[in-house]
C-alpha cells in the first residue's frame, strides 16, 4: 500500500522536544516532505529531501528517514509550533502525491 | 518572490460547476508542475492530481477523475481547476501548490473555499 500513517495527536511541553513519525512502504523509495498547517491557514513546507529546510524555517525543525519511517523533530518547541503536521510522499508509481492523515501538535 | 494567488470563495448550488484559478508570479511558470489539493471541513490534505505546466498534460488522482478538469493559460500564468456536477461532498478548501524539484510542494496558494448548498 502507498498509504502513510501518522499518530493523530502529540503534545509537547514548551521548550521540550517532540518527534513526529510517518510510516509507509513508499518511503523506502520516495523522500518525505513535511507541512505545517495552523488553523485557518494554508499549509507551509517545513522540511523536504532528507533534512532540508526552506528559507525562513527555524533550525529547531529537523528530519530523518530510516527504512519505511520518516521523522520530523521539533527541538525546543515554541507556542507557535502548535499546528497540524502532514507528511507527504508518493505512491509506488511515483505519479501521485500521497499525504499522511496528519498529527495535531499541542504545545503545553 | 514566488506567489500563488487563488480566486475568491464560491457558493454554488448542487449540480452547478465552479472554476478556481491559481495565478503564479515570481518564477518561470512553465518550469514547475502545479498540484491541486483538497481539504474537506475538519479533514486532512488530499492530493487531487497535478498538471505539467510545460505541456499542459494533467494527471488526476483516483478519486478525482471525471468531474474534475485541470487546465492552464500560460499567457497569464494561471492554472484552473474546474469541477462539474457539484455535490455537497465537494464542499472544501481547494489549494494549488507548486512542486519543487524534489517533489516538495514549496509554495501554496491561500486556498479557495467552495461551498455547495441548496
Amino acid at each position: 500500500s502507498s498509504d502513510l500513517t501518522q499518530d493523530p495527536v502529540e503534545s509537547v511541553a514548551l521548550g521540550q522536544t517532540v518527534r513526529l513519525t510517518c510510516l509507509g512502504d513508499s518511503l523506502r523509495k520516495y523522500a518525505a516532505s513535511w507541512y505545517q498547517q495552523r488553523p485557518g491557514q494554508a499549509p507551509v513546507l517545513v522540511l523536504y529531501g532528507q533534512n532540508r529546510r526552506p528559507s525562513g524555517i527555524p533550525d529547531r525543525f529537523s528530519g530523518s528517514t530510516s527504512g519505511n519511517t520518516a521523522s520530523l523533530t521539533i527541538t525546543g518547541a515554541q507556542a507557535e509550533d502548535e499546528a497540524d503536521y502532514y507528511c507527504k510522499s508518493r505512491d509506488f508509481s511515483g505519479h501521485h502525491h500521497v499525504f499522511g492523515p496528519g498529527t495535531k501538535v499541542s504545545v503545553l | 518572490q514566488v506567489q500563488l494567488v487563488q480566486s475568491g470563495s464560491e457558493l454554488k448550488k448542487p449540480g452547478a460547476s465552479v472554476t478556481v484559478s491559481c495565478k503564479a508570479s515570481g518564477y518561470t511558470f512553465t518550469t514547475y508542475y502545479l498540484t491541486w489539493v483538497r481539504q474537506a471541513p475538519g479533514q486532512g490534505l488530499e492530493s487531487m492530481g497535478w498538471i505539467n505546466t510545460n505541456t499542459g498534460n494533467p494527471t488526476y488522482d483516483q478519486d478525482f477523475t471525471g468531474r474534475f478538469v485541470f487546465s492552464l493559460d500560460t499567457s497569464v500564468r494561471t492554472a484552473y481547476l474546474q469541477i462539474t456536477g457539484l455535490t455537497p461532498g465537494d464542499t472544501a478548501v481547494y489549494y494549488c501548490a507548486r512542486e519543487g524539484v524534489l517533489g516538495q510542494l514549496d509554495y501554496w496558494g491561500q486556498g479557495t473555499q467552495v461551498t455547495v448548498s441548496s
